[in-house]
């Protein structure tokens, strides 16, 4: 059974640092990633998408990595500014049920300070 | 593009009654809708998938009589909550897949007193 993990839990950094939040899953046969970002309050936006076959995917100042074989994920973040904080998710897609059935991670929840 | 419009944001609902929450697909054609929830501090989780013109597959220990879905057309799906109870009071979202990835509604949070 597929489980994400992301790492760490919490994060709070100074305005303009660069930083990287982690996701690890356990079944390296997955259809993609994602990684969303969760507002108070608010629904899901998806932030990138890395499909199986790709290794990163970059939008702006985030990028995100795809290892398959090791199971990992990161999204990087340059430049952080304070309205980044909010929660950061990863979800996976797996090959074998629905591709509707992404399998998210608790999340990373990052505060930005000024 | 790509938008999926969810209504209402907010609810609060009286326990016993029902529900209905909208998803509406408003520049592309959704075959296939998915409905979550979440839980304070759990992951989103998977409830059900909707396909147009047939019956919903739902996931192990969710109550299809309790959350009934339609996918009456490829614009439209609705998932109604019956017979509401506090336990029930949750963030509902729906999501479906485009060329871009899956794109999600807003969500809908539900709370029943």
């Amino acid at each position: 059974k597929q489980e994400v993990t992301q790492i760490p839990a919490a994060l709070s950094v100074p305005e303009g640092e660069n930083l990287v939040l982690n996701c690890s899953f356990t079944d390296s046969a997955i259809y993609n990633l994602q990684w969303f970002r969760q507002d108070p309050g608010k629904g899901l936006t998806s932030l990138l998408l890395i499909q199986s076959s790709q290794r990163e995917q970059t939008s702006g100042r985030l990028n995100a990595s795809l290892d398959k074989s090791s199971g990992r994920s990161t999204l990087y973040i340059a430049a952080s500014q304070p309205g980044d904080s909010a929660t950061y998710l990863c979800a996976v897609a797996d090959y074998g049920g629905s591709q509707g059935n992404l399998i998210f991670g608790k999340g990373t929840k990052l505060s930005v300070k000024p | 593009g790509a938008v999926v419009s969810q209504h209402p944001s907010r609810v609060i609902c009286k326990s016993g009654t029902s529900v209905k929450i909208e998803c509406r697909s408003l520049d592309f054609q959704a075959t296939t809708m998915f409905w979550y929830r979440q839980f304070p501090k759990k992951s989103l989780m998977l409830m059900a998938t909707s396909n147009e013109g047939s019956k919903a597959t739902y996931e192990q220990g969710v109550e299809k009589d309790k959350f009934l879905i339609n996918h009456a057309s490829l614009t439209l799906s609705t998932l109604t909550v019956t017979s509401a109870h506090p336990e029930d009071s949750s963030f509902y979202i729906c999501s479906a897949e485009t060329y871009y990835g899956y794109t999600f509604g807003s969500g809908t949070r539900l709370t029943v007193v």
